[in-house]
Parts: structure tokens; C-alpha cells; sequence
């Protein structure tokens, strides 16, 4: 199965910063297909982006997904008290979909 | 709006089978355009895909949980179900219901809030 990495584990930040989270896959993601996924406990996930780079609905133009083949990369710019979250990578390019392990966004 | 909801018991005791419902609103889970996925949250291994049901009742499951999962629907109440046989404290996370964004290679473009199943004596 594809094995998704992310980096780093926790990012310590404060509110304005930029953000920016890594995903590395054990193989090559065919056509990018590489979601992000916004985790808050609690509550249900969030999709960020599909496609490695393509927004889902009403997601924040601060966010941006960026990435081919086995590196991508999920940004946030100018962080908001409300983007400090865990977030998730995953592959749909290969059965069975995996996901990374997470990058924890915290408060510096 | 697409609302998906996780019920069951949060208990369950080792060699036991977890039986856990997923309610949807908003759509029909009979609708041909999408799957439907169980997936669970175990806080050392992260996010783990448990296998998903199509509304014929087609379904695909994550080998590694070894055969011991079956996903059933009923499409009168509009929910989704998941079973998972013989538990061990392994099995004890956090469980999402989700739907696929489409019928093949799909990300998941709405979540539950989860559940958190405990396997314990």
C-alpha cells in the first residue's frame, strides 16, 4: 500500500504566520490524486483540497495545496485563530486509500 | 446540506463483534453517484480506510482488518452499517462514517463526527 509521511509532526505557530505542511508517499500518486483534510476533535473532518490542489467549496484562498508524483504540499497563509488543527493527507490513487499520519498546527 | 452520523455502543468487550449505524441526511444513499466509507481513528496508527458499500450492495474492504469486516445498508432508513468481528483492544478508535466524492478513486467530501468505540472488559 501507498505510505503517506508528513512533516513535521506538530508546527508551532503564532496567528499571521505562514504554515506550510509536508506529505510524502512511498510511490508515485497517479494524476495527483492527493486530498487534505482540516481535523478539528470533535467535529467532522473537513476537505480542503482534492486533485493535490484543487479547493473544495468555501475553503479560505489562504489555503493552497501544491504538489506532484510523491511530494506535496498544503500551505496556509497568514494563519487564523480557527486554522489551528490537525491536518491529514490522503491518497485515492491506489486501493487501499491511506492516509498520513497528520501535522498538528499549535499555537506557539 | 449532506449530514452523516455515527451511532452505537462505545463499549464493547474483546472477541466480541462492534456493530456500529451511519445515518444520512441529505442525500439519498441510494443515489448511483456514490459510495459510502467506513474509516477509523486509532491515535497511534492516525487514519485507517475500513472499506465502503455501494448501493447495490457491492462492497470493498481494507485487507489489513483481515477479513472480519462486513459494511450492509438499509435503504429505507437511509443509513449504512458496519460490523467488525472477533475485536481486540486494538480494534479501539475513533470510527467515522464518510461519503466517497465519486464511484471510483475518491476523496471523502463529507464526514461524521466520528464515534469512539472502546474494546475493553
Amino acid at each position: 500500500e501507498v505510505v503517506l509521511t508528513q512533516s513535521p509532526g506538530t508546527l508551532f505557530l503564532s496567528p499571521g504566520e505562514r504554515a506550510t505542511l509536508s506529505c510524502r508517499a512511498s510511490q508515485r500518486i497517479n494524476n495527483n490524486y492527493l486530498a487534505w483534510y482540516q481535523h478539528k476533535p470533535g467535529q467532522a473532518p473537513r476537505l480542503l483540497f482534492y486533485d493535490a490542489s484543487k479547493r473544495a467549496a468555501g475553503i479560505p484562498d489562504r489555503f493552497s495545496g501544491s504538489g506532484s508524483g510523491t511530494e506535496f504540499t498544503l500551505t496556509i497563509d497568514r494563519l487564523e485563530p480557527e486554522d489551528f488543527a490537525l491536518y491529514y493527507c490522503q491518497q485515492y490513487g491506489r486501493s487501499p486509500r491511506t492516509f498520513g499520519q497528520g501535522t498538528k498546527v499549535d499555537v506557539k | 446540506q449532506v449530514q452523516l452520523q455515527e451511532s452505537g455502543p462505545g463499549l464493547v468487550k474483546p472477541s466480541q463483534s462492534l456493530s456500529l449505524t451511519c445515518s444520512v441526511s441529505g442525500v439519498s444513499i441510494s443515489s448511483s453517484a456514490y459510495q459510502w466509507s467506513w474509516i477509523r481513528q486509532d491515535p497511534g496508527k492516525g487514519l485507517e480506510w475500513i472499506g465502503n458499500i455501494y448501493y447495490t450492495g457491492t462492497t470493498y474492504y481494507n485487507p489489513s482488518l483481515g477479513g472480519r469486516v462486513t459494511l450492509s445498508l438499509d435503504t429505507s432508513k437511509n443509513q449504512f452499517s458496519l460490523r467488525l468481528t472477533s475485536v481486540t483492544a486494538a480494534d479501539t478508535a475513533v470510527y467515522f462514517c464518510a461519503r466517497d466524492s465519486r464511484l471510483f478513486n475518491a476523496w471523502f467530501d463529507s464526514w461524521g463526527e466520528g464515534t469512539l468505540v472502546t474494546v475493553s472488559s
